[in-house]
């Protein structure tokens, strides 16, 4: 049971660059979050989905694009790179009903 | 809106020694509190959770009472092990959003 993969585990771009960060998971949960983890400043909350084809912006959206058109699959995009996007970025799945959020391993993005 | 504060880090600790971290926590209606733990490289694993006014969550010999009183969910061990080296994120969750603390890094020394 794989749960939340997340890839590239790093990766490195130069501003301006885009890229997108993918998030799967195969536990058939309703919800998908993407979060932001930097220091001092726990994790926030960038794009969630309650359900294929649904997204809504979080805390801190700005920057950054998501779609919805599967279950399995919620993929963060990052249309224009910029330095203040060097973070670590996690994305999460839960079912309907359940608080327990289940997290993939996180990808470590520097922007140079 | 909804927010969590944890006490300020790093926390060092000796092996066998007694752990406290506090969490307070501000929220409309009823949340479910939780915490995280993270582990070196890793993602956050749920390490116990409450659900209700004066539940006691445990898990691994970590307790946290949720105290509707007084807002918190104070996370605590008897005796903690060089193993529980880690960052701890109290969280809350109401509706479908999960709001976290800034987490604490605990560094248990042998």
């Amino acid at each position: 049971n794989a749960g939340v993969t997340q890839t590239p585990k790093f990766q490195v771009l130069k501003t301006g660059q885009s890229m997108t960060l993918q998030c799967a998971q195969d536990m058939n949960h309703e919800y998908m979050s993407w979060y932001r983890q930097d220091p001092g400043m726990g994790l926030r909350l960038i794009h969630y989905s309650v359900g294929a084809g649904i997204t809504d912006q979080g805390e801190v959206p700005n920057g950054y694009n998501v779609s919805r058109s599967t279950t399995e699959d919620f993929p963060l995009r990052l249309l224009s790179a910029a330095p203040s996007q060097t973070s670590v970025y996690f994305c999460a799945s839960r079912q309907a009903g359940d608080a327990i959020q289940h997290f993939g391993d996180g990808t470590r993005l520097s922007i140079l | 809106g909804d927010s969590v504060t944890q006490m300020e880090g790093p926390v060092t600790l000796s092996e066998e020694a007694f752990l406290t971290i506090n969490c307070t926590y501000t929220a409309t209606g009823y949340p479910s509190l939780f915490w995280y733990v993270q582990y070196p490289g890793e993602g956050l694993q749920l390490l116990l959770k409450a659900t209700k006014a004066d539940d006691k969550g445990s898990n691994k010999g970590f307790e946290a009472t949720y105290r509707k009183e007084t807002t918190s969910f104070h996370l605590e061990k008897g005796s903690v092990q060089v193993s529980d080296s880690a960052v701890y994120f109290c969280a809350l969750t109401s509706g479908s959003r999960l709001t976290f603390g800034e987490g604490t890094q605990l560094t248990v020394n042998p």
